[in-house]
């Protein structure tokens, strides 16, 4: 079964708003989960590490302002999408560490702005 | 820093056959892991097989094997007998320190089983 949940699976806003998603590990404690995106027909691209307790890592170019990480119990990241704007559509993706050598990745959230 | 070359953007396979996916990575580090992901159209990331840099053996996960040849840093996905299900895009991914921490991922092979 599935071992990382994600909600929603897909959301359509209007340019300006802001949108939140949600990362949950099932039946595990996740003191790191990673956030990704990806582009249409693109490979997936790192945006930040979200840790438990502390403020995430964002990665280069990554703009943390817009990208809003939260990461408040060992169970659940959320991802908030501020102003979204039409270049910020896109699909995300959240993961986790399981094993050292197991990463699991979320089912995906796919955000259209209109 | 680190990065993944999958040099196959798309490939066609019959059903039953094998086919292989390429895939070479370059890092000055040397401790690091390998990995292999599925992802169907519904976008769902399906991790298949890991292996690791001081791994002497290489890794095995039913249908799937990785051909790991260290010293010319190529870390191949062999799918044998493949089945119409098997198609979809295929992402090959390293961490470093030999962790699943932060993955960086090639840009895919989009594999087609065809009848």
């Amino acid at each position: 079964g599935a071992v990382v949940s994600q909600h929603p699976s897909w959301v359509i806003c209007k340019s300006g708003t802001s949108v939140k998603i949600e990362c949950r590990s099932l039946d595990f404690q996740a003191t790191t989960m990673f956030w990704y995106r990806q582009f249409p027909k693109q490979s997936l691209m790192l945006m930040a590490t979200s840790n438990e307790g502390s403020k995430a890592t964002y990665e280069q170019g990554v703009e943390k302002d817009k990208f809003l990480i939260n990461h408040a119990s060992l169970t659940l990241s959320t991802l908030t999408v501020t102003s979204a704007h039409p270049e910020d559509s896109s699909f995300y993706i959240c993961s986790t560490m399981v094993n050292l050598d197991t990463q699991y990745f979320g089912p995906g959230t796919r955000l259209t702005v209109l | 820093a680190q990065k993944i070359t999958q040099t196959q953007p798309g490939m066609f396979v019959q059903e039953k056959e094998a086919v292989t996916l390429d895939c070479t990575y370059d890092t000055s580090d040397p401790s690091y892991g390998l990995f292999w992901y599925k992802q169907p159209s519904s976008g769902e990331m399906i991790f298949l097989i890991y292996q690791g840099s001081y791994d002497q053996q290489n890794a095995t996960e039913g249908r799937y094997s990785l051909n790991f040849q260290k010293a010319r840093k190529s870390a191949n996905l062999v799918i044998s007998a493949s089945q119409l299900g098997d198609s979809a895009m295929y992402f090959c991914a390293m961490s470093l320190t030999g962790t699943a921490s932060k993955l960086t991922f090639g840009t895919g092979t989009r594999l087609q089983v065809t009848l």
